[in-house]
């Protein structure tokens, strides 16, 4: 199975960084790439699908690139409604499998 | 608008059964994936299985290979996972997702947790 590896595993950062957030896929998966936000209590949210394409209704502040092996997940300017937590998701392969995530906390 | 709803839930002790249902609304159920993704408390998110829409493909994680299975019921609007020779490590929030693989829709889940 592909492996997913994310990091940082958390961080810390104030609101209005620049955050950036890097996904590494264990064998090259095109653009097959989502990134979801997690927030407690609540199911994810899809916000970046086929590595960088934004769906619907989420903010411009959110971005995606890369392709084959490495990703990345790009927050602009950060808000106080984006302290959560991020997962990528690999869909290369009929047996999708998530990173272990990354916790967006307040500095 | 779209509407998962899982039940079937529960406490159960290592090496018992557990069978979840998902009740889908809001959309043509036979045109979609479906897969079940599961969070373990504080833990992150495990893809866990998905079905094709007619239900002729299924595909799981390692760790549940041989132990759960997911099913369809079109005509019903409804999906399930068996899950069978239950151990602590399944103990988690189930969720049923539409799709195979961009993960619009999710539904609230329900909790299995497996303790003696």
């Amino acid at each position: 199975d592909i492996q997913m590896t994310q990091s940082p595993s958390s961080l810390s950062a104030s609101v209005g960084d620049r955050v950036t957030i890097t996904c590494r896929a264990s064998q090259s998966i095109s653009s097959s790439l989502n990134w979801y936000q997690q927030k407690p209590g609540k199911a994810p949210n899809l916000l970046i699908y086929a590595a960088s394409s934004l769906q619907g209704g989420v903010p411009s502040r959110f971005s995606g690139s890369g392709s084959g092996t490495d990703f990345t997940l790009t927050i602009s300017s950060l808000q106080p409604e984006d302290f959560a937590t991020y997962y990528c998701q690999h869909t290369y392969s009929t047996r999708r499998t998530f990173g272990q995530g990354t916790k967006v906390e307040i500095k | 608008e779209v509407q998962l709803v899982e039940s079937g839930g529960g406490l159960v002790q290592p090496g018992e059964s557990l069978r979840l249902s998902c009740a889908a609304s809001g959309f043509t159920f036979s045109s979609y994936w479906m897969s079940w993704v599961r969070q373990a408390p504080g833990k992150g998110l495990e893809w866990v299985a998905n079905i094709k829409q007619d239900g002729s493909e299924k595909n799981y994680v390692d760790s549940v290979e041989g132990r759960f299975t997911i099913s369809r019921d079109n005509a019903k609007n409804s999906l399930a996972l068996q899950m069978n020779s239950l151990r602590a490590e399944d103990t988690a929030l189930y969720y049923c997702v539409r799709g195979g693989g961009n993960f619009v829709s999710w539904g609230q889940g329900t909790l299995v947790t497996v303790s003696s």
